[in-house]
């Protein structure tokens, strides 16, 4: 069946630096995608979404971009605090809410 | 305001039993949906309710129920306990479904 996944299972970034998140799917007729950060004991915290008329959308300190030529999604997260420290997903969202997830990608931000 | 509560927070059941898990969304939201999450994976997508009504059901084997009470509220069923149905059990509320959803912060089960 169709799947949202992730490149990276581990990403370790240091204080300050930026971070960069990858995320490919494979349904091209998605529309809606979000990604999350899920804090350890947590659940997931909704962080952005785009449409996919859109191909790059900001946030505080986060970007998403889309590439729907080559199904790419990515994440970027500016001057990475070590709050920052969590599993990033990114999902799929249907038109009446289900959410499909990726497998997360562990961001560890040191010093 | 209070965010989607979960309880217990914590469980622990043998092998054959059957477990209920609850939610309670945000106040006003209208549909809740749950989440399988095992250790290292994604949320899976087990139901949906809205209105009390059932919207959607994931991959998951009969031995997974759910309803949706007058209040909005929720819970999970799960019979007939299996060794890998130990996970954390996500609830999610958005006002009308395909809104943002909220996660609480989920029930560990463990299954022994």
């Amino acid at each position: 069946g169709e799947s949202v996944g992730l490149h990276l299972p581990t990403l370790s970034v240091q204080e300050g630096d930026n971070s960069i998140i990858n995320c490919a799917y494979s349904n091209s007729a998605s529309d809606y995608f979000i990604w999350y950060k899920q804090e350890s004991g947590k659940g997931p915290q909704f962080i952005i979404d785009i449409r996919s008329n859109m191909d790059k959308r900001q946030g505080q300190r986060v970007t998403v971009l889309l590439n729907k030529t080559v199904k790419h999604l990515s994440l970027q997260i500016a001057a990475t605090q070590p709050g920052d420290s969590a599993v990033y997903f990114c999902a799929e969202k249907n038109s009446w809410g289900k959410l499909q997830f990726g497998a997360g990608t562990q961001v560890v931000v040191t010093p | 305001d209070a965010g989607v509560t979960q309880s217990p927070t914590h469980l622990i059941k043998t092998r054959g039993q059957h477990v209920t898990l609850r939610c309670s969304p945000i106040s006003g939201h209208k549909s809740v949906s749950w989440y399988q999450q095992v250790l290292g994976q994604g949320p899976q997508f087990i139901f949906q309710y809205y209105e009390k009504e059932e919207r959607g059901r994931g991959n998951f084997p009969d031995r997974f129920s759910a309803r949706q009470f007058p209040n909005y509220s929720s819970e999970l069923n799960v019979n007939a306990l299996l060794l890998g149905d130990s996970a954390l059990y996500l609830c999610a509320s958005s006002s009308q479904g395909a809104d943002e959803a909220f996660f609480g912060q989920g029930t560990r089960l463990t299954v022994v």
